[in-house]
């Protein structure tokens, strides 16, 4: 099965500044009959079920705003948030769907400088 | 407009079952993956299982051979039964639309202890 690692496992960011979140997967999945990334990025609030924010690696959802960006192939992602707001402050999972058995990596606690 | 209510939840021993369902609305279930997905309190999120629209399900090894995904088309909901329950099961469990879920419900909390 494939494993997803994200890194760091916390952050602090200064308001305005930029937040990166990095997201490894044990095998590639990217599908290569349509070159997409089965990859998902959520943001989590307290108290709260997860938002989804990016889905295939950098397709954002309507709605969200544009300084969250997802990049990344293969085995490697990042979400990046451009310049970071108070209400960014979250625990942040990236999720593959390749196949039928999928798996989120373990989350990034975002908290601000 | 889609919603998902997750009720079910509750206290029960380690050994006991457990049925949870997902209630749909604005969609129909069976046009659509469905999974589950748990959260240990301050844990992260795991995956537990899915449900895909021609019915094949699919179990992460942590619950394989003691859940079982199932969906009623008449009542339009999701269902998860929990058999040979552990402590190591409590969390709060999800339901979710789509393999990329956008659409969630709100949880409800499974707590396995004598």
């Amino acid at each position: 099965d494939i494993v997803m690692t994200q890194s760091p496992d916390s952050l602090a960011v200064s308001l305005g500044e930029r937040a990166t979140i990095n997201c490894k997967s044990s095998q590639n999945i990217l599908y290569s009959s349509n070159n997409k990334n089965y990859l998902a990025w959520y943001q989590q609030k307290p108290g709260q079920p997860p938002k989804l924010l990016i889905y295939w690696a950098s397709t954002r959802v309507s709605g969200v705003p544009d300084r969250f960006s997802g990049s990344g192939s293969g085995t490697d992602f990042t979400l990046t948030i451009s310049s970071l707001q108070a209400e960014d402050v979250a625990v942040y999972y990236c999720q593959h769907y390749y196949g039928t058995i999928y798996a989120f990596g373990q989350g990034t606690k975002l908290e601000i400088k | 407009e889609v919603q998902l209510v997750e009720s079910g939840g509750g206290l029960i021993q380690p050994g006991g079952s457990l049925r949870l369902s997902c209630a749909a609305s604005g969609f129909i279930v069976s046009n659509n993956y469905m999974n589950w997905v748990r959260q240990a309190p301050g844990k992260g999120l795991e995956w537990v299982s899915l449900i895909q629209n021609d019915g094949r399900t699919y179990y992460a090894d942590s619950v394989k051979g003691r859940f079982t995904i199932s969906r009623d088309n008449s009542k339009n909901t999701l269902y998860l039964q929990m058999d040979s329950l552990r402590a190591e099961d409590t969390a709060v469990y999800y339901c979710a639309r789509d393999s990329f879920a956008e659409y969630w419900g709100q949880g409800t909390l499974v707590t396995v202890s004598s």
